[in-house]
């Protein structure tokens, strides 16, 4: 397998823009995590699906945030309008049970000018 | 909040010594796991303990844990340059459905050749 992808790997965009990261986890994992980055707030939790259904959006920072799994093999995280504090790196991860170990991509650099 | 916190923030050693990174927590755990984050790229599962493991061994990594202290020590014998990386501990305070894993900020180690 070849783990899990994100893209783009950078992404450089004007305040105001949408943005939209994308993410295949692993074949056959059930959990799907995002996470935000920052040297600031350290590895954050932003929402993570289990069977393609979210479980737990509670850490979306806002509205302008939202998160889709259309099928086990494909998952987007979209910011509309991008603001400058959004500026961080974004991780996709699986897991093949809940508890289990996670597998992360090498995530999205985002840079919202 | 239930985050782990590592200790030290950072850790510079020479090749071939030991390095010792700690993590505490605040609330009772199902497991703690290690991870490790070369720069720009995501994180790597290193290792997980359960609550009602003590130590745990994988090559060159040994890591304890003390429920009764809330404290998890990761230790690298024998140091390579290649073992420079970012050391996150990783606490699963899961409880019914609602699955939680909270990082910490990360000790950064310096392995100098």
């Amino acid at each position: 397998d070849a783990g899990v992808i994100q893209s783009p790997r950078h992404e450089v965009t004007e305040m105001g823009q949408e943005v939209t990261l994308r993410c295949k986890p692993i074949s056959g994992h059930d959990y799907l995590f995002w996470y935000r980055q920052t040297m600031m707030r350290g590895l954050e939790l932003l929402i993570y699906f289990n069977n393609n259904v979210p479980i737990d959006d509670s850490g979306m920072p806002e509205d302008r945030f939202s998160a889709k799994m259309p099928n086990a093999s494909f998952s987007t995280l979209k910011i509309q309008p991008s603001e400058p504090r959004d500026s961080a790196v974004y991780f996709c991860a699986s897991s093949i049970y809940q508890g289990a170990e996670q597998y992360f991509g090498p995530g999205t650099r985002l840079t919202v000018t | 909040s239930q985050q782990g916190e590592e200790d030290p923030q950072a850790l510079s050693i020479q090749e071939g010594e030991n390095a010792t990174m700690n993590c505490s927590y605040k609330t009772s755990i199902n497991n703690l796991q290690w991870y490790r984050q070369n720069s720009g790229r995501g994180l790597v599962h290193l290792i997980l303990i359960r609550s009602n493991e003590r130590e745990k061994h994988s090559g060159r990594l040994r890591v304890t844990l003390d429920t009764s202290k809330k404290s998890s020590s990761l230790l690298i014998t024998a140091s390579r340059a290649a073992d420079t990386a970012s050391y996150f501990c990783a606490t699963d305070h899961s409880g019914g459905s609602n699955y939680k894993l909270t990082f910490g900020k990360g000790t950064l180690l310096t392995v100098n050749p």
